[in-house]
């Protein structure tokens, strides 16, 4: 069975703090994406990474940085957090192969800066 | 740009009644479409895909036509169950090849059933 996972279910941290939101994938995927999910915007991508230390902004990178240093692993850093980064953040994983190359998301991590 | 537009929610129905959620799209070329559903508490899962014109996606008692005459690939259920409760996102995949799989997401539409 596919699966990709995300290091935290939950997460509460403070405005000004680094935070690292954590996704692992088993499927020897090359595609890796973040997302953020808020209620009326659906989701938008936030960064995604097409092999090892290779890496593409998405439509809102702002705020954000990525690592990729391993092929089962993407990380998301928030450099500074800020209360407006308040949200669900969803990590999905696909092959690079031809076809429809379906993305396989993670359950998710609902972070809140206070 | 590609984008995607689904009809507003939420959407409360009672058990065994007909679902249609809307979604349109705007894409140059011939983009791949899909539904994704997300249950309370999880990440998205693939609901149906359709990849050219006239083709019909189908899973668990949903379909969706890709329809290129209108941009739209609505999604539609005879008869809904409470268990079908849950948000549902319409998205496209962009023609051609160097698009690395990435996706553009409607907005989401919120799907509450009664028994």
């Amino acid at each position: 069975d596919v699966k990709v996972t995300q290091s935290s279910r939950y997460l509460v941290k403070r405005t000004g703090e680094k935070v690292f939101l954590e996704c692992v994938q088993d499927m020897d995927h090359e595609n890796m994406f973040w997302y953020r999910q808020d209620p009326g915007l659906g989701l938008r991508l936030i960064y995604f990474s097409y092999d090892v230390k290779m890496k593409e902004k998405g439509d809102i990178p702002e705020g954000y940085s990525v690592s990729r240093e391993k092929k089962e692993r993407f990380s998301l850093i928030l450099e500074s957090a800020s209360t407006n980064q308040t949200s669900m953040y969803l990590c999905a994983s696909s092959s690079r192969g031809t076809g429809l190359r379906e993305q396989y998301f993670g359950p998710g991590t609902r972070l809140t800066v206070t | 740009g590609n984008s995607v537009t689904q009809m507003e929610g939420p959407v409360t129905l009672s058990e065994e009644a007909f679902l249609t959620i809307n979604c349109t799209y705007t894409a140059t070329g011939y983009p791949s479409l899909f539904w994704y559903v997300q249950y309370p508490g999880e990440g998205l899962q693939l609901l149906l895909k359709a990849t050219k014109a006239d083709d019909k996606g189908s899973n668990k008692g949903f379909e969706a036509t890709y329809r290129k005459e209108t941009t739209s690939f609505h999604l539609e259920k005879g008869s809904v169950q409470v268990s079908d409760s849950a948000v549902y996102f319409c998205a496209l995949k962009g023609a051609g090849g160097t698009s690395y799989g990435k996706l553009t997401f409607g907005q989401g539409t919120i799907l509450t059933v009664h028994p």
